[in-house]
């Protein structure tokens, strides 16, 4: 089956202005994580959402980062106000994981590589 | 908070030849998955092989193997007849067993197959 994608690939955008990121998970995952990858602090995990559950929001870096998931499927991580230190690939993954469990792998998208100018 | 060290930024190894990747991570729970993923140049990130720390058969996954010493806290991964499409950035990742399930990585190795 498919697996996760994210759109765009990649974004190019100037300082200052807002973002919108977007994750298509896998079909019957019902966890999505959100996780950045930049030169200088490698992988940071950034959101977590299971089902219906309150998102986990404690890797978000600032506020002008946020992020949702509609129906339980697609999210979009927004950044507004964006800064150059925003500039990395941002990753989305998906996994079958119950809340309270661990478990189930999880599954990354190609990732979408923003450049603030 | 677990943190996961990964030395040996980069490392060459011959077409058919074995590499392996060290990794060590710090943690205080007794129940928890460490992985590998590799990332390509494409930036997908690929699962290479998992291991449950309640196991204590290292896990195999045809061309790779794991060693898990849980009591030394390691967890190195050996790629065995090395090809080419093996070259890629190979990180370690930890995540509890319990909680957002949130993965935790080392910084990485550049594997380079030269042919």
């Amino acid at each position: 089956g498919a697996g996760v994608s994210q759109s765009p690939s990649n974004k190019v955008t100037e300082k200052g202005k807002d973002v919108e990121l977007r994750c298509d998970p896998i079909s019957g995952h019902t966890a999505l994580y959100w996780y950045r990858q930049s030169l200088g602090q490698g992988l940071e995990f950034l959101i977590y959402f299971q089902g219906n559950s309150a998102p986990d929001k404690s890797g978000l870096p600032s506020d002008r980062f946020s992020a949702e998931r509609t129906g339980g499927s697609v999210s979009t991580l927004t950044i507004q106000r964006t800064q150059q230190e925003d500039s990395a690939v941002y990753l989305c993954a998906s996994s079958l994981a119950r809340l309270g469990r661990a478990q189930e792998t999880q599954y990354f998208g190609p990732g979408t590589r923003l450049l603030v100018l | 908070a677990q943190t996961v060290t990964q030395s040996q930024p980069e490392m060459s190894v011959q077409e058919a030849e074995t590499v392996t990747l060290s990794c060590t991570y710090d943690t205080s729970e007794n129940n928890y998955y460490l992985f590998w993923y590799k990332q390509p140049p494409s930036r997908q990130m690929i699962l290479v092989i998992r291991q449950e720390a309640y196991k204590q058969q290292n896990a195999t996954e045809n061309r790779f193997s794991v060693n898990f010493q849980k009591a030394a806290k390691s967890f190195s991964l050996k790629i065995s007849d090395s090809q080419l499409g093996d070259t890629a950035m190979y990180f370690c990742a930890f995540m509890k067993d319990y909680g957002n399930n949130r993965l935790a990585f080392g910084k990485g190795n550049q594997v380079v197959v030269i042919p």
